[in-house]
């Protein structure tokens, strides 16, 4: 079965700085991986969706990374605003139609 | 385009009681999914709806149903609510199957009493 795993779960850094926010799976043999954004009281937006093919993929300040082989992936956000505090989750299925397995999320917090 | 909507935001109900959880999106998504959430326990899968007249059980199917009604709706029944059902529910929908993009509704808020 497989289990994603995202450390820390919480994390407060202050306005400006890069940071990383990390996401472990078991199974290697995965489809792709995504990235989510979620608000406080709010749903899950998409921010990125990695091929398994690919290495990385980028939308604006955000990076993410994978590597399959060693069952992870990092999102990078660079010079961050308090506008970025929310719950980042990242996701994975087995194969296209497999559903979602969603890591438990890390709560950002960028402060002013 | 409203993306996935859900009815109602929110809603309390008693132990025993019944309801359903409405689900519609105007993406023209072959795919859908119903989730729970609940603190420390994360995202979890209900059911599914890969296509238009097929669902399948996912993670934590025990004590709901759900109907995909047609291509734009999927709905999730509560037959008799108890209170381990209280969380918040997301609906998603999907063009072709769980590794395209997934889009999200806004939840609805259950509370059992």
């Amino acid at each position: 079965k497989q289990e994603v795993t995202q450390i820390p779960a919480a994390l407060s850094v202050p306005e400006g700085e890069n940071l990383v926010l990390n996401c472990s799976f078991t199974d290697s043999a995965i489809y792709n991986l995504q990235w989510f954004r979620q608000d406080p009281g709010k749903g899950l937006t998409s921010l990125l969706l990695i091929q398994s093919s690919q290495r990385e993929q980028t939308s604006g300040r955000l990076n993410a990374s994978l590597d399959k082989s060693s069952g992870r992936s990092t999102l990078y956000i660079a010079a961050s605003q308090p506008g970025d505090s929310a719950t980042y989750l990242c996701a994975v299925p087995n194969s296209g139609n497999t559903p979602l397995v969603f890591g438990k999320g890390t709560r950002l917090s960028v402060i002013a | 385009n409203a993306g996935v909507t859900q009815t109602p935001k929110f809603q309390v109900l008693k132990t025993g009681q019944s309801m359903t959880l409405q689900c519609a999106q105007d993406m023209n998504h072959n795919s859908m999914y119903w989730y729970r959430q609940d603190p420390g326990m994360g995202l979890r899968l209900i059911y599914y709806s890969a296509s238009e007249g097929t669902t399948d059980k996912g993670e934590v199917p025990n004590g709901y149903n759900v109907s995909r009604l047609n291509k734009r709706e999927f709905s999730l029944r509560l037959e008799s609510a108890a209170p381990s059902q209280t969380s918040v529910y997301f609906c998603a929908s999907s063009e072709a199957g769980a590794g395209e993009t997934q889009y999200f509704g806004p939840g609805t808020r259950l509370l059992v009493l």
